[in-house]
């Protein structure tokens, strides 16, 4: 079973728009979410992440927002440029009680068009 | 470059060839991880050491696979009787002490088993 969800495999959006990518979960005990982006040919590179304890990070363009009672969390670019075109995942753990380890969604390929 | 390395970038074997892959975390790193992508797919968590112990394995790390880290600095992960069920990206990360979470992830070995 998919603990980690994220299901729009592509979004195209306009230069200069906002992109929302959206990610849900279902294992009540993840505390810890992670953003990454990943180009081709290389690895995921971290973005941003917020803890359970907060319901929004902001780091420049890339806002954060989680819902837990929804166990729901999205980012939020703005203004999407053409260089954010890339693969988003969303990931989670348990701060608490795993070893860090990652729990990915299958990934949203977002198209930023000049 | 101080990033993550991985070694070789790609690997093509055939059924039933063993395969070993390389893993240089970045210098101080204490935790390593190794995860496994397959197309249209997340990155799935294989294993974690912490310096040289492997304290977590992952249930997809069937008894065909071992990783090690000698001296708590490079990890191998070898692949015995390769099938082609086992072509995939394998990612490593790591990450340093304190720091939970955000991982470093390097470019990734492609295994493509004929």
């Amino acid at each position: 079973d998919q603990q980690v969800k994220q299901n729009s495999p592509s979004l195209s959006v306009q230069e200069g728009r906002i992109s929302i990518l959206n990610c849900d979960y279902t294992n009540s005990m993840f505390d810890y979410f992670l953003w990454y982006k990943k180009y081709p040919a290389e690895g995921p590179t971290f973005l941003i992440s917020i803890s359970s304890i907060k319901d929004k990070n902001e780091d420049g363009r890339f806002t954060v927002f989680l819902n837990k009672s929804a166990k729901h969390l999205s980012l939020h670019i703005v203004p999407s440029q053409p260089g954010d075109s890339a693969v988003y995942f969303c990931a989670a753990t348990n701060y608490g009680g795993s070893q860090g380890n990652l729990i990915f969604g299958k990934g949203t390929k977002l198209s930023v068009k000049p | 470059d101080t990033g993550v390395s991985q070694d070789p970038r790609h690997k093509i074997t055939k059924r039933g060839q063993n395969v070993t892959f390389r893993c240089d975390p970045i210098s101080e790193h204490n935790r390593l991880y190794w995860y496994r992508q397959t197309l249209g797919q997340g990155p799935e968590f294989l294993t974690y050491f912490q310096n040289e112990a492997q304290l977590e394995k992952s249930r997809l790390l069937s008894d065909r696979f071992s990783a090690e880290r000698p001296k708590g600095s490079f990890s191998t992960l070898e692949i015995q009787r390769t099938e082609q069920g086992d072509s995939a990206m394998y990612l490593c990360a790591s990450s340093p002490p304190g720091v939970w979470g955000e991982q470093f992830f390097g470019p990734g070995t492609r295994l493509t088993v004929l």
